[in-house]
């Protein structure tokens, strides 16, 4: 079965950091370009970052540039972002999700890790 | 990058049909046939339910339709069921940040 399994979320005070790691099974992971989006509570989906399958490209988020940083190690099928300098607006529930091969869709999606961003 | 602009509710009988737009500009939706719909219920989620504008994943109920022109994409559910009740977001490339931009969300109401 085809899943991802987000974790790492939890409670951080402003100014702080955190990692987010992304568990991947049942499929070929080195293959595929993936995704971190997140939803704040009772807002719509942001795309936040994307990582293609050897790590040779990667875009942000303008609203997260500079403070995020994604990246993947093919050999333990595991996809992560780490988040610095949090602010209160990152608080949300951040989804991987995995990019269809060729094509420009997320089809495959995790439940989510909630980040909260209060002091 | 905005996000493309959907309307914030639409609603529907059993049985009927509903359509539901999405509008970007021609560096997203008007300039490339990659815009999906994702389907999500309360604390669920997201669910694929169109991509390339109009290709239905495999599993995914034939209810589900997508199209396109110009710069709006449109989702329409046929034989709307009470299980469609969720919120709906339209999803582009977009060329202005090589990367992805979402929909504003719609909230689709079974009645």
């Amino acid at each position: 079965e085809v899943q991802l399994v987000e974790s790492g979320g939890g409670l951080v005070q402003p100014g702080g950091s955190l990692r987010l790691s992304c568990a991947a099974s049942g499929f070929i992971f080195s293959s595929y370009r993936m995704n971190w989006v997140r939803q704040a509570p009772g807002k719509g989906l942001e795309w936040v970052s994307y990582i293609t399958d050897t790590s040779t490209n990667i875009y942000y988020a303008d609203s997260v540039k500079g403070r995020f940083a994604i990246s993947r190690d093919n050999a333990k099928n595991s996809l992560y972002l780490q988040m610095n300098s949090l602010r209160d607006e990152d608080t949300a529930v951040y989804y991987c999700a995995r990019d269809l091969l060729g094509y420009y869709v997320m089809d495959v999606w995790g439940r989510g890790t909630t980040v909260t961003v209060s002091s | 990058q905005s996000a493309l602009t959907q309307p914030a509710s639409v609603s529907g009988s059993p049985g009927q049909s509903i359509t539901i737009s999405c509008t970007g500009t021609s560096s997203d939706v008007g300039g490339y046939n990659y815009v999906s719909w994702y389907q999500q219920h309360p604390g669920k989620a997201p669910e694929l339910m169109i991509y390339d504008v109009s290709n239905r994943p495999s599993g995914v109920s034939n209810r589900f339709s997508g199209s396109k022109s110009g710069n709006t994409a449109s989702l329409t559910i046929s034989g709307l069921q009470a299980e469609d009740e969720a919120d709906y977001y339209c999803s582009s490339y977009t060329s202005s940040s090589t990367s992805y931009v979402f929909g504003t969300g719609t909230r689709v109401t079974v009645l």
